[in-house]
């Protein structure tokens, strides 16, 4: 079955570069996301990866996708503290309603 | 700002109840997906509308129900109320295939 993971948490110094990682199960994975969560809002769209595509660069963000490894990674560099938030990956396959199937979600928490 | 408006932004009801959530998507987009977070279950997709049609379903109770309007907004029914719906329900658009743009929510307090 469909299964994204990722670990709940991380803590960061603001400055550093965060890694934020995410493991998925179906190797027909078409589309890849990242969404961001701050609190009390809906989940804003980061960036997106295709499958056929191992890297993914926009601004301060960096996708990284290892698809025979089913892993996703998304970079923030120079983390600032308005960078803190829940991060969600998700990731959709081809046919169907194309329902995106979504991570946990990691908790970035960047302190001074 | 995501294009996806929801009303209401909170709502506070009793045991029992009905309420219904609405949702217009962003222009142009045919697609509404319905979502709920909770802290222990996460998002959980609940069912998505295609212009009109219901397209799939997820976790969605047989309490809930949910239908979209020719004008393509979107509402989702929730009736005899439990504490443990107690949520954020989520509104998403999308043209099919690509990207979902997520509504800033209802948090929905069952007492």
């Amino acid at each position: 079955g469909e299964d994204v993971e990722q670990s709940l948490f991380l803590s960061v110094r603001e400055g550093d570069s965060s890694v934020i990682n995410c493991t998925y199960t179906d190797s027909s994975s078409t589309y890849l996301y990242w969404y961001k969560q701050e609190p009390g809002a809906g989940l804003q769209l980061l960036t997106y990866i295709f499958s056929n595509m191992d890297m993914k660069q926009d601004q301060r963000l960096t996708v990284l996708l290892n698809k025979k490894d089913k892993h996703l990674s998304l970079r923030i560099a120079d983390t600032q503290t308005g960078d803190s938030a829940i991060y969600f990956c998700a990731e959709t396959q081809p046919g169907g309603s194309y329902i995106p199937t979504f991570g946990r979600g990691t908790s970035l928490i960047v302190h001074p | 700002d995501s294009g996806v408006t929801q009303t209401p932004k909170h709502l506070i009801t009793a045991t029992g109840q009905r309420v219904t959530l609405r949702c217009s998507p962003r222009s142009g987009d045919l697609s509404v997906y319905w979502y709920q977070q909770s802290l222990d279950q996460g998002l959980q997709f609940l069912i998505q509308y295609y212009n009109g049609e219901e397209r799939a379903k997820g976790n969605i109770l047989e309490r809930f129900s949910a239908q979209q309007f020719p004008d393509l907004h979107s509402e989702l029914n929730l009736s005899s109320l439990e504490l443990g719906d107690s949520a954020l329900y989520f509104c998403a658009s999308s043209v099919v295939g690509r990207e979902q743009f997520f509504g800033p929510g209802t948090r929905l307090t069952v007492l």
